[in-house]
């Protein structure tokens, strides 16, 4: 069963520094997301991506952060200078179908959990 | 603004017994509704879903009913297993959005034999 793989399973990084995320969505899919669940608190939303572009972001998605397909299988989340409340788990996802749709069942992968230092 | 309140946790529960977790929203307009599982050490599955009120979603014995009058959702199972303890959120997506979930904070439930 095709599924969203994630890499790498957890990255220790120190603060300030860059970090890239990476997913590989499900291989027909269309439509990207990127969630993140710090410790104890609620899965949030931070952005969506389609066509090669980002279709919408929660105010956590500030300049510090972007997202690419810089290729047809990738899908990656950059954090720019990282801070200590970045640390959290990072959930990408994706699904077939997008807007309007009631359809479009969002797959997610298993998370990559960051430890800013 | 929308939101979505679950019962906190950890809800324990034996073997076969009947489980419950309660889930509102706060929302304009007609948002679906989902219910998504995490089993250890994996990512959000979706359990199941509602489009509309009154819709029921079912899947694996676990049923929950859209109820606009009184902006509920709640997760049923009428016997649940030890393979059913996971965390479970429920979660709300606007019909104008382009796919953004919104999640409740997460039940876990643990069943004991």
């Amino acid at each position: 069963e095709p599924e969203v793989t994630q890499t790498p399973s957890h990255q220790v990084t120190q603060m300030g520094q860059e970090v890239i995320l990476r997913c590989v969505p499900i291989s027909n899919h269309l439509y990207f997301y990127w969630y993140r669940q710090i410790l104890g608190q609620k899965v949030e939303f931070l952005v969506s991506f389609y066509n090669n572009e980002i279709s919408e972001k929660s105010e956590i998605f500030d300049d510090q952060f972007s997202v690419e397909r810089p290729d047809g299988s990738n899908f990656t989340l950059k954090i720019r200078s990282t801070k200590l409340e970045d640390s959290a788990m990072y959930f990408c996802a994706s699904s077939e179908l997008g807007r309007g749709s009631s359809y479009n069942e969002q797959f997610f992968g298993p998370g990559t959990r960051l430890t800013v230092l | 603004g929308n939101s979505v309140t679950q019962m906190e946790g950890p809800v324990t529960l034996s073997e076969e017994a009947f489980l419950t977790i309660n889930c509102t929203y706060t929302a304009t307009g007609y948002p679906s509704l989902f219910w998504y599982v995490q089993y250890p050490g994996e990512g959000l599955q979706l359990l199941l879903k509602a489009t509309k009120a009154d819709d029921k979603g079912s899947n694996k014995g676990f049923e929950a009913t859209y109820r606009k009058e009184t902006t509920s959702f709640h997760l049923e199972k009428g016997s649940v297993q030890v393979s059913d303890s996971a965390v479970y959120f429920c979660a709300l997506r606007r019909s104008d959005s382009w796919g953004k979930l919104q999640f409740g904070a997460g039940t876990q439930v643990v069943v004991t034999p």
